[in-house]
């Protein structure tokens, strides 16, 4: 089971900031990895898969990098609404056996 | 639009059993992947396991392999997912949500199933 580890646990960042959040794969996922902010009750949004491709109807100051292990969510001039958890989940395998990463939990600082 | 409707809360018992559905609207039920990802109290998402309904053969997370039956109904388009011998750690929220390339865009709006004496 290929492992998802997110960094850091919570991170604290003051609105107008930008925020960057880690995800790490025990092994490589090429660019199969998504990204989803998920508000209290709510289900998760998918914001970015293929690594960097935004989903539809998300906004420009989420972007996503990296490629095989490392990986990173970048949130420009954070807004108020951006304050949740988010995950990342890698869909490498096939047949499927997808894996999210613990979670990041963004903060007002 | 494409929409999933979940079936509502569910109050267990240890060592039962619980099927939740899932009704899909709005598209091609078909061709794509539904999956399954719970979420207990606190905690983080968790893969469970997947079908793609016009094969009908399902895939499942090494934690649930034995434990969990996913399965689907294209004649009302409908996927299920049923968890046997609960425990109280199974207490969580399940999602269903549909597959598109390995990511998933539309989510159900989950079900509680809570496991309590």
């Amino acid at each position: 089971e290929i492992v998802m580890t997110q960094s850091p646990a919570t991170l604290s960042v003051s609105p107008g900031k930008r925020a960057t959040l880690s995800c790490r794969a025990s092994q490589s996922v090429s660019t199969n990895l998504a990204w989803y902010q998920q508000k209290p009750g709510q289900a998760p949004r998918l914001l970015i898969y293929g690594a960097s491709t935004r989903a539809t109807g998300i906004s420009a100051r989420f972007s996503g990098s990296g490629s095989g292990t490392e990986f990173t969510l970048t949130i420009s001039s954070l807004q108020s609404e951006d304050f949740a958890l988010y995950y990342c989940q890698q869909y490498d395998n096939w047949p499927p056996m997808y894996t999210f990463g613990q979670g990041t939990k963004l903060e007002i600082k | 639009q494409v929409q999933l409707v979940q079936s509502g809360t569910e109050v267990k018992k240890p060592g039962s059993s619980v099927k939740v559905s899932c009704k899909a609207s709005g598209d091609t039920f078909s061709s794509y992947p539904m999956s399954w990802v719970r979420q207990a109290p606190g905690q983080g998402l968790e893969w469970m396991g997947g079908i793609i309904p016009i094969f009908g053969t399902a895939d499942y997370a090494q934690n649930f392999q034995g434990r969990v039956t996913i399965t689907a109904d294209e004649s009302t388009s409908t996927v299920y997912m049923e968890l046997s011998s609960l425990r109280s750690e199974d207490t969580a929220v399940y999602y269903c949500a549909r597959g598109s390339g390995g990511w998933y865009v539309y989510w159900g709006q989950g079900t509680l199933v809570t496991v309590s004496s």
